[in-house]
């Protein structure tokens, strides 16, 4: 089980430019997640799917964050334009049904918009 | 509004020894806490978790107690070792929904 993987693991963009940010969760799992980590906020879920639908992204911060989900295998959060108040960590988690309460975190993929 | 989180923002043990991190919760309707631990440069990885039914679970070397009375949890660590040096996050899932919220998190420094 190669684990959540995420794309890329590292990105420094400019602002203004759009920046995708990908994920590919466990296969079998059927939820979603994407946070956004920062020193001054903690975690903070951005939006999460299941079954590929997506169920809240009431955490996402503004109309420059989509996120997308076209199959079980692959998600991607997009911003556009970026600014630099976006620069975090931004980590993909997911979740089968065989574990009530816990996630499976990917590496995560710092960006940083200068 | 609801939130999560703890009463220490680090915590430095002398390692062999056992560490005891807390955390204080406020969603009373949340049926699983759950501790998870990250590394340096790393996602953070599940620990263990406890139902909303239940008051103790233990898994190899952590326990994890839950006082609903005081809406209080805490991680206890046994024969705390270096590699446990990370930041502890103590999270909650809301009741009837998914989504997972996590507190602050708490420092833990083990001195060899």
């Amino acid at each position: 089980d190669a684990g959540v993987i995420q794309s890329p693991r590292h990105e420094v963009t400019e602002m203004g430019q759009e920046v995708t940010l990908r994920c590919k969760p466990i296969s079998g799992h059927n939820s979603l997640f994407w946070y956004r980590q920062t020193m001054m906020r903690g975690l903070e879920l951005l939006i999460y799917f299941n079954n590929n639908v997506p169920i809240d992204d009431s955490g996402m911060p503004e109309d420059r964050f989509s996120a997308k989900m076209p199959n079980a295998s692959f998600s991607t959060l997009k911003i556009q334009p970026s600014e630099p108040r976006d620069s975090a960590v931004y980590f993909c988690a997911s979740r089968g049904t065989d574990r009530a309460g816990g996630y499976t975190f990917g590496s995560g993929t710092r960006l940083t918009v200068v | 509004g609801e939130s999560v989180g703890l009463h220490l923002p680090t915590l430095s043990v002398q390692e062999g020894d056992n560490s005891i991190i807390n955390c204080a919760y406020s969603n009373s309707a949340s049926d699983y806490f759950i501790w998870y631990k990250q590394e340096s440069g790393k996602g953070p990885q599940f620990i263990i978790d406890i139902r909303s039914n239940m008051d103790k679970r233990q898994g190899q070397r952590v326990t994890v107690l839950l006082n609903k009375t005081v809406k209080h949890l805490s991680l206890q660590i046994a024969a705390t070792q270096p590699g446990d040096s990370a930041v502890y996050f103590c999270a909650e899932r809301k009741t009837s929904y998914d989504k997972v919220i996590f507190g602050p998190g708490t420092s833990l420094s083990v001195i060899p």
